[in-house]
């Protein structure tokens, strides 16, 4: 199957710094990239949708100008969370897949990034 | 808005057991329905992709079922090892119209035990 990397796996922060996590399609072009959020012992949650070339559409309640998501390429997306806070201390996973927003394809899912701000 | 409901929450079973878990969802109006397992501390894997049009898939010793008419579907894991200990999260799309967006229930924790 396909696969998709994340980059860092772990990331121990200072409380006001920025963080950026990688997610790569490594053998498909992603057109369409997931960014989720999961609390210990929670689901995940979608945070924000991103497609190639465009903006990212995000989830109610997902502030923007604090999670910034790029998806530059068919194969990067990247989430940089900006002057992180111990609350924004979690679990990141991102899913890519190929075709457009409608498709119907299957989403293949990172390793995730565990995030620690102290 | 679609809601994705898991029971049971978790689950300990002694080795060689057959055993069900449970996924219900609001919105039948679904074009697929996925099984992930998670181990802890790591990201998913995908164990079935259920398409609408399907009623069960089959992988080895896991067999999921969908019944949209009411909002329903089943993992049954077939003589139970103790590496099937994980995290099983069924997910389903936000509706047929919203793309792929997937709606994750908050999973069942598996314990198989030796």
């Amino acid at each position: 199957g396909a696969v998709v990397s994340q980059h860092p796996s772990r990331v121990i922060c200072k409380s006001g710094t920025s963080v950026k996590i990688e997610c790569r399609s490594l053998d498909f072009q992603a057109t369409t990239m997931f960014w989720y959020r999961q609390f210990p012992k929670k689901s995940l949650m979608l945070m924000a949708t991103s497609n190639e070339g465009s903006k990212a559409t995000y989830e109610q309640g997902v502030e923007k100008d604090k999670f910034l998501i790029n998806h530059a390429s068919l194969t990067l997306s990247t989430l940089t969370v900006t002057s992180a806070h111990p609350e924004d201390s979690s679990f990141y996973i991102c899913s890519a897949r190929s075709g457009g927003l409608y498709n119907q394809e299957t989403q293949y899912f990172g390793p995730g990034t565990r995030l620690l701000v102290l | 808005k679609q809601e994705v409901t898991q029971i049971p929450a978790a689950l300990s079973v002694p080795e060689g057991e057959n055993l069900v878990l449970n996924c219900s969802f609001t919105d039948s109006a679904i074009y697929n329905l996925q099984w992930f397992r998670q181990d802890p501390g790591k990201g998913l894997t995908s164990l079935l992709l259920i398409q609408s049009s399907q009623r069960e898939q089959t992988s080895g010793r896991l067999n999921a079922s969908l019944d949209k008419s009411s909002g329903r579907s089943t993992l049954y894991i077939a003589a139970s090892q103790p590496g099937d200990s994980a995290t099983y999260l069924c997910a389903a799309p936000a509706g047929e119209t919203s793309g792929s967006r997937l709606t994750f229930g908050e999973g069942t924790q598996l314990t198989v035990n030796p």
